[in-house]
């Protein structure tokens, strides 16, 4: 595509369910991010994918959180158990590793109730 | 790792006023972001810059590498231009590779 697609743009789930968000780069795009922004907080670090190298999960909050990345490309992160505190935007970025360019999706609302 | 300031975190205005928010940024980076922040969450890339200026309708970026500082200016300012504003600093791979602004909230009064 065009640009970086993420999906669903939002998303309202109850508390103890289950969501997946997705995340489509650009393509060819070897490096991406998972962050995210809770309520009046800056954007905090989840995630990094390169290529075909073991991901940095260094900031995933819990073991509720997981991500995965098929085939170098589509990218979903999965949130088990909801809990309100995790209503937060989360937000997708892809470049070419060791390229200038970082791309940005327009990021998923998630509100868990 | 980088560490991004920006300035300043909240800024109240009059529609029509000449607005600058600023970032500062620790370390060399490949390129600088700014994007923008509505309130229902959503985010768009405004301007990705590596070096001078660069101007999308009555909004200007601008970066001075030596100084490790890069501007965002809203002229003819409107009520609509009210988001949150972030800066973001990208050093070309690995997980520190990106760094956040915490954001600078803009509201413009009609």
């Amino acid at each position: 595509g065009a640009g970086v697609s993420q999906s669903p743009s939002n998303k309202v789930t109850e508390k103890g369910k289950d969501v997946e968000l997705r995340c489509d780069p650009i393509s060819g795009h070897t490096a991406l991010y998972w962050y995210r922004q809770s309520l009046g907080q800056g954007l905090e670090f989840l995630i990094y994918f390169q290529g075909n190298s073991a991901p940095d999960k260094s900031g995933l909050p819990s073991d509720r959180f997981s991500a995965e990345r098929t085939g170098g490309s589509v990218s979903t992160l999965t949130i088990q158990r909801t809990q309100q505190e995790d209503s937060a935007v989360y937000l997708c970025a892809s470049s070419l590793f060791g390229s200038r360019g970082l791309f940005f999706g327009s990021g998923t609302q998630l509100s868990v109730l | 790792k980088n560490e991004v300031e920006q300035s300043p975190q909240n800024l109240t205005a009059q529609e029509g006023e000449f607005i600058t928010i600023n970032c500062s940024y620790s370390v060399g980076i490949s390129a600088l972001h700014w994007l923008q922040q509505h309130p229902g969450g959503g985010i768009v890339s405004l301007f990705m810059l590596s070096s001078g200026k660069k101007k999308h309708g009555r909004l200007i970026a601008t970066i001075n590498i030596q100084e490790k500082h890069s501007s965002l200016h809203i002229t003819a300012s409107h009520p609509r231009d009210s988001a949150v504003y972030i800066c973001a600093t990208y050093s070309g791979g690995g997980a520190d590779g990106l760094t956040f602004g915490k954001g600078t909230h803009l509201i413009i009064q009609p």
